[in-house]
């Protein structure tokens, strides 16, 4: 399965709210996961299942979406948000595949 | 909340082997599939291997199967990957990480740097 992921960089200002686009070559119901990562360190898991939060994120990062298609929001983005996100696709059977990545940086 | 180390990365020359071992505490090891994802310095994350709770059961990236090896010690709360005919696009950072749910990855070891070179 092949992710694609728009735009592949953007510029925001703090406070902005920022949106993310993932697609998937053939539908993978909900599985689909979003990752933050700032450089030199790992990723840090965002979202799971396509709009599930991750214990410790803050509640301005949300995920929706289904089958081909999902999004990834940052509603009123802050300094430390400033990084790479990737989407991720595990559906069963079909292997694991990342996105190439949106890196969104100061405006 | 879990942790992971990463060792075992170093500079290799191609067709070399190399093996990287992962030591997890914090959490109930045996219970959890982990993963190997690879980075080359400034690019996008790969998946490289999966491993089910039990060892039994992997799962490879096309570009690595048949010369990389992931296995698990569920009494040392380790991970291992085994990787042979090491070529020059292998060279990448490698994270081992925890899965929480299909693959979801919700731990991250500080990554060990694999280098193959000539």
């Amino acid at each position: 399965i092949q992710m694609t992921q728009s735009p592949s960089s953007l510029s925001a200002s703090v406070g902005d709210r920022v949106t993310i686009t993932c697609r998937a070559s053939q539908s993978i119901s909900t599985y689909l996961n979003w990752y933050q990562q700032k450089p030199g360190r790992a990723p840090k898991l965002l979202i799971y299942a396509a709009s599930n939060l991750q214990s410790g994120v803050p509640s301005r990062f949300s995920g929706s979406g289904s089958g081909t298609d999902f999004t990834l929001t940052i509603g009123g983005l802050q300094p430390e948000d400033f990084a790479t996100y990737y989407c991720q696709q595990s559906y069963s059977g079909l292997g694991v595949t990342f996105g190439p990545g949106t890196k969104v940086d100061i405006k | 909340e879990g942790q992971l180390l990463e060792s075992g990365g170093d500079l290799v020359q191609p067709g070399g082997s190399l093996r990287l071992s992962c030591a997890a505490s914090g959490f109930t090891f045996s219970s959890y599939a982990m993963a190997w994802v690879r980075q080359t310095p400034g690019k996008g994350l790969e998946w490289v291997a999966g491993i089910w709770s039990s060892g039994v059961k992997t799962d490879y990236a096309d570009s690595v199967k048949g010369r990389f090896t992931v296995s698990r010690d569920n009494s040392k709360n380790t991970l291992y990957l085994q990787m042979d005919s090491l070529r020059v696009e292998d060279t990448a950072i490698y994270y081992c990480a925890k899965d929480k749910w299909s693959f979801a990855l919700d731990i991250w070891g500080q990554g060990t740097m694999v280098t193959v070179s000539s």
